[in-house]
């Protein structure tokens, strides 16, 4: 059985960092895309990137360029993203989905959400 | 990359048909036949409905299809249950990114 897992909830400042993980189990880590996807509280959706657990390429939506850091950890099936310098507009449910291709978020798995809250 | 275009809500009663519609452009939705739907309800993760335009995943009814014409693709959910009761949001690729729609909450009378 498919499941991805995350990390718990944090609290953060103004400034700081933080690191999410997700880790797989149920599937070959290696065969599916990881998409990570956020949601700010009574908002939509907006898609970051994705990383391909197989040779470690990402993708970034380009707003979080320099910002963002997407790895993985195939000995532990495991995928990460960071956040750097974060800001009170970056408090949100990050989560994290598999999918077979990086073209659409066609994501039949999806982690449990990891609520980033940033505040001083 | 803006954010595809929903409708903020519609609604129908049980056993009613409800249609959503996702706007995008010739870059996105018009080029490609990567739209995806997602169910979401709340404190849950979104759940995949429909995937590359018109195909069911294993265990979604098939009350739920989907369609595309030109830069707009749409979800039709025929005979209405209260479970529906949800947010929608599409997804297309566009060449590089993927993008979300601003979501559609549908409201079972």
């Amino acid at each position: 059985q498919v499941h991805l897992v995350q990390s718990g909830a944090e609290v953060k400042k103004p400034g700081a960092s933080v690191k999410v993980s997700c880790k797989a189990s149920g599937y070959t880590f290696t065969g599916y895309f990881i998409h990570w996807v956020r949601q700010a509280p009574g908002q939509g959706l907006e898609w970051m990137g994705w990383i391909n657990p197989n040779n470690g390429a990402t993708k970034y939506v380009e707003k979080f360029q320099g910002r963002v850091t997407m790895t993985r950890d195939t000995s532990i099936s495991t995928a990460y993203m960071e956040v750097n310098n974060l800001g009170s507009d970056d408090t949100a449910f990050y989560y994290c989905a598999r999918a077979y291709l990086p073209y659409g978020v066609n994501s039949d798995y999806w982690g449990q959400g990891t609520l980033v809250t940033v505040s001083s | 990359q803006s954010a595809l275009t929903q409708p903020p809500s519609a609604s129908g009663s049980p056993g009613q048909s409800v249609t959503i519609s996702c706007t995008g452009t010739s870059s996105d939705v018009g080029r490609y036949n990567y739209v995806s739907w997602y169910q979401q309800h709340p404190g849950k993760a979104p759940k995949l409905m429909i995937y590359e335009v018109s195909k069911r995943p294993s265990g979604v009814p098939d009350r739920f299809s989907g369609s595309k014409s030109g830069n707009t693709a749409s979800l039709t959910v025929s005979g209405l249950q209260a479970e529906d009761e949800a947010d929608y949001y599409c997804s297309s690729y566009a060449g590089s990114n993927n993008v979300f729609g601003t979501g559609t909450k549908v409201t079972v009378l």
